[in-house]
């Protein structure tokens, strides 16, 4: 069973650009969430989705970011006219479950603004 | 808000001397979780404690949740250079939607 995979591993954008990361969970998980991670800080929550739909995107800026997981295919964190303070690496984290059980995280995407 | 607060910011010991880290939440959880990540990696899943109390052992590895399901330690004993890496923890939020994670604890082990 393959894990969590998130793809690219690292990407580099200049300003102005748009980033789209993904993110394709284990298999028979239905639940993702999206964290950022500035270097050498914790991990800041970004979204939670399942199948089709946003439950939580509290962690979320309201410009220039959103997220999707489509039906088909991988769950993607897209972020528009990037700007340097978002260089950061970014996880996914899938769970089974409802309930907040253990979540399994990609290698992550690093992302440098240029 | 919420808060997940975690000490000390970092810890260097001496290969063989014993670790603790602490988590304190300032609400109550229903579990609180552990997670490792190593310099450059993502972070893995070490254990889930879910009752008041509770006190889990992975090897040289020993978990604790305190009785009033605020706070939490990680204790490893004889520490070794693999145990590099930030510990952290993590609880459900008040609305239960998702997880807070604390700010973590950075280990070196010195050889």
């Amino acid at each position: 069973n393959a894990g969590v995979m998130q793809n690219p591993r690292h990407l580099v954008r200049r300003r102005g650009q748009e980033a789209r990361l993904r993110c394709s969970p284990m298999k028979g998980h239905s639940h993702v969430y999206w964290y950022r991670q500035l270097p050498e800080e914790g991990l800041k929550f970004m979204v939670y989705l399942q199948k089709e739909n946003i439950i939580d995107e509290s962690g979320m800026p309201k410009e220039r970011f959103s997220a999707e997981f489509p039906k088909e295919g991988p769950s993607i964190l897209r972020i528009q006219q990037v700007v340097r303070g978002d260089s950061a690496a970014y996880f996914c984290a899938s769970s089974p479950l409802r309930e907040l059980g253990e979540q399994f995280f990609g290698p992550g995407t690093r992302l440098t603004v240029l | 808000g919420q808060q997940v607060m975690q000490i000390p910011q970092y810890q260097h010991v001496q290969e063989g001397e014993d670790f603790t880290t602490y988590c304190n939440s300032s609400t109550t959880l229903s579990n609180i979780q552990w997670y490792k990540q190593r310099p450059g990696g993502h972070p893995v899943f070490l254990i889930q404690l879910v009752k008041s109390g509770e006190v889990k052992k992975q090897k040289r590895l020993t978990f604790q949740f305190g009785e009033a399901k605020k706070n939490s330690s990680l204790h490893i004993t004889a520490t070794q250079t693999t145990d590099v890496g930030t510990y952290f923890c993590a609880g459900p939020t008040d609305y239960g939607q998702n997880f807070v994670f604390g700010p973590g604890t950075r280990l070196s082990v010195l050889p």
